[in-house]
């Protein structure tokens, strides 16, 4: 079973919200780990968006907007990835990392399309 | 500017070796902590290598363990990567990753390993 697991693609529409799941592998608990989001737009190469563990202990990257944001859910052991407000510019992949075992361990990333 | 520029890849047939470089410039090489990170064509990003500031701290994905070895040279501003037993999955895009608070904040333009008899 893998560290981080996220769905292949989501679509959602211009102005609507995307939210992105990250599944933390079971006997690893979410909310005890800092769980890194990357975007990479196509053609272009990965860029940090955001950390977050909890309410008290996250991180915005430099120039990403507060419509991007974070969060988790305990009850599906998920670190969850929100993006408000959809702009046509927001399609790309985005990545959930961790750092495990002395080591990063990226999902397998997920494919937003707005359309 | 901060950059990183990496050089190295090409065509190699499985079994061969490669010995991948990253030019560090813009900022104090010797006080960040770099990482290796590939992406295979259509595909998402995978972690190979981790190496500390001073070079004393190496960690490596299961999947390169044994057969890669990261090294770094901070009077030179220079990252490495010695790749042996290349095999068809090693096939990627190779980035040098800098981390700075355990953020992945500059990531160089990649060099491409094609690994085909």
């Amino acid at each position: 079973q893998p560290v981080l697991t996220q769905p292949t693609s989501l679509s959602a529409s211009p102005g609507a919200s995307a939210r992105f799941t990250c599944t933390v592998r079971s006997g690893i608990t979410v909310d005890t780990y800092r769980i890194y989001w990357y975007q990479q737009r196509p053609g272009s190469l990965p860029r940090y968006l955001l950390r977050y563990k909890s309410d008290s202990d996250k991180h915005q990257g430099s120039g990403v907007p507060s419509r991007f944001s974070g969060s988790n859910d305990a009850s599906t052991n998920a670190a969850l990835l929100l993006i408000s407000g959809l702009q046509s510019e927001d399609e790309a992949d985005y990545y959930c990392a961790i750092w495990y075992s002395s080591t990063w361990v990226f999902g397998g990333g997920t494919k937003l399309i707005v359309l | 500017e901060v950059q990183l520029v990496e050089s190295g890849g090409g065509l190699v047939q499985p079994g061969g070796s490669l010995r991948l470089s990253c030019a560090a410039s813009g900022f104090t090489f010797s006080s960040y902590e770099m990482n290796w990170v590939r992406q295979a064509p259509g595909k998402g990003l995978e972690s190979v290598s981790y190496i500390s500031d001073s070079g004393s701290t190496l960690s490596y994905a299961d999947s390169v363990k044994g057969r890669f070895t990261i090294s770094r040279d901070n009077a030179k501003n220079s990252l490495y990567l010695q790749m042996n037993s290349l095999r068809a999955e090693d096939t990627a895009v190779y980035y040098c990753v800098r981390e700075f608070g355990a953020i992945l904040d500059i990531w160089g333009q990649g060099t491409m390993v094609s690994v085909s008899s």
